[in-house]
């Protein structure tokens, strides 16, 4: 049963540090993207990725966050430095056609 | 951008119950997704039905593209279909496919009671 994993599942740092969250598609996925769900602002697609070439992060703070596909079966995204404000839940999904496929996500906390 | 807009926001339902959920658009889309998240925050996608109808199971949904909006039908809801329906729509279409920027509604938060 191919799924989205995502490392850590929790992270709690302290502002200013550096955070970096892992995601590896499925298999054969072409897409991959990352999410972040907050209650305020709800799901918001903050990166997007086809055949591992960025194609669309406007919705990323680009001064602190940058994301970036190393290879096939590696998506990364970073925030230095960190902020309270970027307390949220991150999701990766891959896809391959129509479907996203949601990783179980990774909760941040910045304190 | 396009406008995303799900009713109604809350919904309690006891068990064996039906019901319907709405999602309206702005504009024309070329990709529309239901997902369900569940109270341990994964999200499942339930259907890509960017027009027509597809069923699967106790689960339905429609979508009248020309009108911009779709609905999902539950019925004899169970307690595991509790968790928060999201609706989200993209026009965008990419080379190769049509994954695009999903825009996402706010969800509608079901909870069934035993």
């Amino acid at each position: 049963d191919a799924r989205v994993t995502q490392t850590p599942r929790d992270k709690v740092t302290e502002m200013g540090q550096e955070v970096t969250m892992r995601c590896q598609p499925i298999l054969g996925h072409n897409t991959v993207f990352w999410y972040r769900q907050t209650m305020k602002q709800g799901l918001e697609l903050l990166a997007y990725f086809r055949n591992r070439a960025p194609l669309d992060d406007s919705g990323m703070p680009k001064d602190r966050f940058s994301a970036e596909m190393p290879d096939a079966t590696l998506a990364t995204l970073k925030i230095q430095p960190s902020e309270p404000r970027d307390s949220a839940v991150y999701f990766c999904a891959s896809g391959r056609g129509e479907t996203q496929y949601f990783g179980p996500g990774t909760r941040l906390l910045v304190l | 951008g396009i406008q995303v807009e799900q009713s109604p926001p809350d919904l309690i339902l006891q068990e064996g119950a039906n019901s319907t959920l709405r999602c309206n658009f702005s504009d024309s889309v070329n990709n529309l997704q239901w997902f369900h998240q569940n109270p341990w925050g994964q999200l499942i996608n339930l259907f890509y039905i960017p027009s027509g109808t597809k069923q699967n199971g106790r689960l339905s949904a429609t979508t009248v593209a020309t009108e911009r909006y779709s609905l999902l039908y539950i019925s004899s809801s169970q307690t595991t279909d509790s968790g928060v329906y999201f609706c989200a729509v993209a026009a965008y279409f990419n080379y190769g496919g049509s994954q695009g920027n999903l825009i996402f509604g706010k969800g509608t938060k079901l909870s069934v009671k035993p």
